[in-house]
């Protein structure tokens, strides 16, 4: 059972250029998420995906772009990497019922982003 | 800005005692969850606990919830080494089940 599966786990990019960070669930789960850790702090959201088929904004969406490609993939995309954009990035997913139900978040390894 | 905000941001404690940490947040949730951060991994889940509980235990985890103040605390009795870990609270943004915000973190050390 894999859970959360993220590539690449390392990327070096130069700025300007654009990459896509791939995520992949195997626990039928309604929702997903891009949070972004620089050192030393905590999770900040980019965006999440509440059901297949619906994105929306989180803390700090500017300069990235997500597409829910089916019910177990998002992906995050950088169109034009910035230095700022170096950090580490995480996927998770939930099962997120509706009504306000709570839910738990399973979290990927992690993908590490310099951009130089 | 973040929603939730743990204090202390850091805690040093001898093998054996208590660990408490808090975590304040802004706006009205269904739920507020604690996790862990083992350094340079993904973060585990802990503990959940619904708006409408005050307490709730897990083994030695001990977490409180005051809505009327927006504030939760997470205890942890008998602190093992293995104890060594960034905490974080996650709560929903009340309006949307599926936003869920982390604060801002507390890093736990336990000293043998």
């Amino acid at each position: 059972n894999a859970g959360v599966t993220q590539t690449p786990k390392f990327q070096v990019l130069k700025t300007g250029q654009s990459m896509t960070l791939q995520c992949a669930q195997d626990m039928n789960h309604n929702s997903m998420y891009w949070y972004r850790q620089d050192p030393g702090m905590g999770l900040r959201l980019i965006y999440y995906s509440a059901s297949e088929g619906t994105t929306d904004k989180g803390e700090v969406p500017n300069g990235y772009n997500v597409s829910r490609l089916n019910k177990r993939e998002f992906s995050l995309r950088l169109e034009s990497a910035a230095p700022s954009q170096t950090s580490v990035y995480f996927c998770a997913s939930s099962e997120a019922m509706t009504g306000g139900s709570g839910n738990t978040i399973y979290f990927g390894e992690g993908s590490w982003l310099t951009v130089v | 800005s973040q929603q939730g905000e743990e204090d202390p941001q850091a805690l040093s404690i001898q093998e054996g005692e208590n660990a408490t940490m808090n975590c304040s947040y802004k706006t009205s949730i269904n739920n507020l969850q604690w996790y862990r951060q083992n350094s340079g991994r993904g973060l585990v889940h802990l503990i959940l606990i619904r708006s409408n509980e005050r307490e709730k235990h897990s083994g030695r985890l001990r977490v409180t919830l005051d809505t009327s103040k927006k504030s939760s605390s997470l205890l942890i009795t008998a602190s093992r080494a293995a104890d060594t870990a960034s905490y974080f609270c996650a709560t929903d943004a009340g309006s949307s089940a599926s936003k869920i915000i982390f604060g801002s973190g507390t890093r736990l050390s336990i000293r043998p």
